[in-house]
């Protein structure tokens, strides 16, 4: 069957560390991965967007991978810091002409101070 | 100015009830999706439209009628409410499906 996996315990790091979340997926061959926040009550806010021909992206203090031999992306957020604080969701397109993403169920990250 | 705009923010009713959901998008994006975020946090795709036009009917229960009066617009008319509609729903638009905007959701109680 088809899944996308995060990790369901919270991540609580220290402040200033790296928070490193994964998104694994089953039985996709996504054409890209996009990865978005979510806060308490509000609703998800796009962060970055990755293509299968990129290994890498980054944006400020954000760097997402993408291996699609792994089926895997990771999501590093350097030099957190308390404001980071939020459930962090990986999506993908399941490239079958249906204009929908198909969300992770998230991974929450705590930055303790 | 607000990209996506839902309204009400918070609804309760009763069972039984026909509720309406509006949502609309100021950022010229040609399509517009209704997802639906249960207890455990996990969204749900219920549809798309790509112009006015329907595209994706995610198997959800026909009790739930989207409407999109224009490209700007995709209300959600649920009849009949039932206490397992009881959830988060998110309207979101985007160009072409990447980088999704969401509105900042409508939760919805059924007692």
């Amino acid at each position: 069957s088809q899944k996308i996996e995060q990790n369901s315990e919270a991540l609580n790091i220290q402040e200033g560390k790296t928070a490193t979340l994964t998104c694994n997926y089953t039985n996709y061959s996504p054409a890209y991965l996009q990865w978005y926040r979510q806060d308490p009550g509000r609703g998800p806010v796009f962060l970055l967007l990755i293509r299968e021909n990129e290994k890498e992206k980054r944006k400020e203090r954000l760097k997402v991978t993408f291996d699609t031999t792994l089926k895997q992306s990771l999501f590093h957020i350097t030099a957190s810091q308390p404001a980071d604080s939020a459930t962090y969701l990986c999506a993908l397109d399941p490239m079958d002409s249906s204009y929908k993403l198909i969300f992770g169920s998230g991974t929450r990250l705590l930055v303790r101070p | 100015d607000t990209a996506v705009s839902q309204t009400p923010k918070y609804l309760v009713t009763q069972m039984g009830n026909d509720k309406s959901i509006k949502c609309e998008q100021n950022l010229g994006h040609d399509t517009m999706y209704w997802y639906k975020q249960d207890s455990k946090k996990f969204l749900k795709i219920m549809f798309s439209y790509n112009n006015k036009e329907l595209i994706i009917n995610e198997t959800v229960p026909n009790r739930f009628s989207p409407k999109s009066p224009d490209k700007a617009h995709l209300n959600l008319h649920i009849n009949s409410l039932e206490l397992g509609d009881s959830a988060v729903y998110f309207c979101a638009s985007s160009p072409d499906g990447n980088g999704y905007t969401f509105g900042s959701g409508t939760r919805l109680t059924v007692v």
